[in-house]
Parts: structure tokens; sequence; C-alpha cells
């Protein structure tokens, strides 16, 4: 079992959409919890991160996360055309438990059609 | 500031070729890491580093080799190119290791391996 799950997509929403992103995970000691974004050909960048449980909020972007349930998800509002990319999940915990490594999930590929 | 850069942006090698890939930042970063992107498996952490003669293998380090001898340069040596190397490379650095830093990414090098 992979440490980190990801629905690979695609996904295709109209433009203005509220979009839903998810990711789930085994791995209990995971307590940081990141989001990427990647455009085509390109590397991916860091959208936003979370610690533990709770929300965050950035602009159009609010991440989630559910420690009891391992499920961690990504919500963007008034979706974009320039929201079109693939979505990363990114996980790790402390140190002692995970070392210096991060866990990724496989990506969701989104499109945002005008 | 360059960022994170990364050479060469494409290579196509035989099998049992060696090669380096290369990777620097001017940033002073002290975490520096590799990963391999193929679909349906996210990114995979090939090896990392916490500083200047520090590595560390990662999930999937077998074939690669890695030293960290300045800083700002991190490169990637194949010591005999097989098919299975086929992906696309991604180099990272950070701060630290903290998941609270921002890790950012070159923009891959792609490599197909005949």
């Amino acid at each position: 079992q992979k440490e980190v799950e990801q629905d690979p997509g695609p996904l295709s929403v109209p433009e203005g959409a509220i979009v839903s992103l998810n990711c789930t995970y085994s791995n209990s000691a995971f307590q940081y919890f990141m989001w990427y974004r990647q455009y085509s050909r390109k590397g991916p960048e860091l959208l936003m991160y979370t610690y533990s449980s709770g929300n965050k909020e950035d602009g159009r972007f609010t991440a989630q996360v559910d420690k009891s349930s391992k499920y961690i998800s990504l919500f963007i509002r008034d979706s974009q055309p320039s929201d079109s990319a693939t979505y990363l999940c990114a996980m790790t915990g402390l140190r002692r438990n995970t070392g210096n490594q991060f866990y990724f999930g496989t990506g969701t590929s989104l499109t945002v059609i005008p | 500031n360059a960022g994170v850069t990364q050479t060469p942006k494409f290579q196509v090698l035989k099998t049992g070729q060696s090669m380096t890939l290369q990777c620097a930042q001017d940033m002073n970063h002290e975490y520096m890491s590799w990963y391999r992107q193929d679909p349906g498996m996210g990114l995979r952490l090939i090896h990392y580093s916490v500083g200047a003669g520090i590595t560390d293998q990662g999930e999937v380090p077998n074939g690669y080799n890695v030293s960290r001898s300045t800083t700002e340069d991190f490169p990637l040596r194949l010591l005999s190119a097989a098919p299975s190397q086929t992906s696309v490379y991604f180099c990272a650095s950070s701060y630290s290791w903290a998941p609270t830093d921002t890790q950012y990414f070159g923009p891959g090098t792609r490599l197909t391996v005949l």
C-alpha cells in the first residue's frame, strides 16, 4: 500500500466552479500536509501547507486536514482557466518518525474550461 | 536569484551508459533532494542531503549515487543506465528540512534510456 493515495483524475470543470481535490494516507505519523501545483512540463510549486488538523485559507484556496480519517482536501473557489494544472499533495512528520523525507501523492490533473 | 537550475533539460542514453544530472541553487539552502516522477507513481524521493558532506537514501536509491561537496551543488549520478530509469527528474531545495520551509523545485530533466 502506498503511503499516500490520490485520485489521478482527470478532472474537468467549468470556469467558476468549486473544485475539491483529495488525498488519503496511511501513516499516522504524518503531521505536515502540503499542496503543490504543477503546470505542464514545469516543476511543482508550493501552494500552501497546514499543520495537524484543521483548515487554512489563502485567497481562493482552502486546505483541510482530518487526521482522524487520514484525509486531506484542497478546495478551489471560483476556479479559473489559469488553475488548470496537476495538483500534488505531500506530507511528512517529525524527523524521528519520518526522517527527512516528504511523501507525495500521484497528482490530480485539473482542467478548467472557459 | 536563479533559484534551482538543472542541466541538461533533455537526455537520451543507451542502456549501460553513465551520466550525471546537475543541480545547483543560489539561495544558500541546506536541504536538497532528488525526485523522479513517473506516470501513476507520483514524485518519489531518490536521495537527499541536509547539508554539505551529508547525504542519505530516499525511497528509490538503487542505481543512483549522489555527493554534496558544496552547499550549492547536488549532482545525481546514474551508474549504469537502465530503461527503468526513463523518467523526469526533479531537484528541489529548501532552507532546511523543516516542513515549514518552502521546497523550490527545478524545471526538471527528461531522461530516456534506450
